[in-house]
């Protein structure tokens, strides 16, 4: 079973700061590593997508990469603001299934002060 | 184009009491799932349909039933409501067999038993 761990669960930095957020997971057989982004109370945001091929996407400030050799994604946020805090979730999407089946990791809850 | 819709958006119930919730895809995907999320958690599989006229159970079934009514529409059904089941519902959808496997979310269903 695919099991997604995300470092660290929490983390607080000043406004202005470039962060690097972590995602392994235990099973290199994947379609594809999703970034999501939830506000509290709210839904999910689907931010990047990266599929088994790719090394790498970025939208904006943001840059997802994945080694899927390694078990490993990172989410980096360039020159963060307070409106990007929020909890980031990892999810892969596991080849064990054929439809894919997504497994989410716990999240790292962001918050970025003024 | 709405995406995924599910209703309704809140709900308290009482032990013992029984719902259906809702959810519906205008993307004519194929595949749709069912996730809960518990506080500090990521999304865990309750249900997935592959396909119109076929479910199957995800990580969490006990509790829970399921009806892939159409192509659209795929709903989640709690007979006798636990306290245990109180959390945050997501309906979501995917094209399987696509190259990606993405999954598109709904805004989720906010339960509360009492």
């Amino acid at each position: 079973k695919q099991e997604v761990t995300q470092i660290p669960a929490a983390l607080s930095v000043p406004e202005g700061e470039n962060l690097v957020l972590n995602c392994s997971f235990t099973d290199s057989a994947i379609y594809n590593l999703q970034w999501f982004r939830q506000d509290p109370g709210k839904g999910l945001t689907s931010l990047l997508l990266i599929q088994s091929s790719q090394r790498e996407q970025t939208s904006g400030r943001l840059n997802a990469s994945l080694d899927k050799s390694s078990g490993r994604s990172t989410l980096y946020i360039a020159a963060s603001q307070p409106g990007d805090s929020a909890t980031y979730l990892c999810a892969v999407a596991d080849r064990g299934s054929t439809l894919g089946r997504l497994y989410f990791g716990r999240g790292t809850q962001l918050t970025v002060w003024p | 184009n709405a995406g995924v819709t599910q209703t309704p958006k809140f709900q308290v119930l009482k032990t013992g009491q029984s719902m259906t919730l809702q959810c519906a895809q205008d993307m004519n995907h194929n595949s749709m799932y069912w996730y809960r999320q518990d506080p500090g958690m990521g999304l865990r599989l309750i249900y997935y349909s592959a396909s119109e006229g076929t479910t199957d159970k995800g990580e969490v079934p006990n509790g829970y039933n399921v009806s892939r009514l159409n192509k659209r529409e795929f709903s989640l059904r709690l007979e006798s409501a636990a306290p245990s089941q109180t959390s945050v519902y997501f309906c979501a959808s995917s094209e399987s067999g696509t190259v990606t496997y993405e999954q598109y979310f709904g805004p989720g269903t906010r339960l509360t038993v009492t």
